[in-house]
């Protein structure tokens, strides 16, 4: 079985801009969850979408924005990009919210 | 909210020696507290974990401790490989959230053989 995927894996982007990143969970898992990990620091939680509904989201502006699909894959999106937006992006899947996190590889994100 | 500190940043151990990271908590509602171990350029992968009904689990060369009334954990790792380098996350949520963690900020793990 495919583990969590995610597109792109490395993008490079200018500050103002705005990009979306995706996310395919494992099958059958119907929760995902949304990471941002700057370089030396630990993940930190943006949002949990279970069931198409936002379950959780973490201290992050109203500059980011994500959904889950009827297929239970997911889009993060991040509006008028700024140079600390630079970091790894990882989806994660569960089964349930009460589920073990599997993470995917992240998407690389450079803000210039 | 939670907040979770990790020491140390860190840590070099001979090969075959013992290695400790210490995490501690602050929210007292967290109930769940997972590990995971981050090789260079690669997903954090979960080694182990511990929920607070218990104090202690282990699985061969790893085990956590809790304590919940001092609100800290620990990971073990007996008997270091190399293949044991990376970056371990200590983290805490509420098991009804587990997709919601709170991370420490790593522990850089070197073993030298």
């Amino acid at each position: 079985d495919a583990g969590v995927t995610q597109s792109p894996t490395h993008l490079i982007k200018t500050r103002g801009q705005q990009v979306t990143l995706r996310c395919s969970p494992i099958s059958g898992h119907k929760s995902v969850s949304w990471y941002q990990q700057v370089l030396g620091q630990g993940p930190q939680f943006i949002f949990q979408y279970y069931e198409k509904e936002e379950r959780g989201r973490g201290n992050f502006p109203d500059r980011f924005s994500a959904r889950q699909f009827p297929n239970y894959s997911s889009e993060l999106n991040v509006n008028a990009l700024l140079l600390g937006d630079s970091a790894l992006y990882l989806c994660a899947s569960s089964l349930d919210p009460t589920g073990e996190l599997f993470f995917g590889e992240g998407s690389r994100l450079t803000v210039l | 909210g939670e907040n979770v500190e990790q020491h140390p940043s860190t840590l070099s151990v001979q090969e075959g020696d013992s290695a400790v990271i210490k995490c501690t908590y602050s929210d007292s509602a967290s109930n769940y507290f997972p590990w995971y171990k981050q090789e260079l350029g690669k997903r954090p992968q979960l080694i182990i974990d511990i929920r607070s009904n218990v104090g202690e689990k282990k699985d061969q060369r790893i085990a956590v401790t809790l304590n919940k009334t001092a609100k800290h954990f620990s990971l073990h790792i007996t008997e270091t490989q190399p293949e044991d380098s990376a970056v371990y996350f200590c983290a805490a949520s509420q098991l009804r959230s587990q997709g919601n963690l709170i991370f420490g900020k790593g522990t850089k793990l070197s073993v030298k053989p």
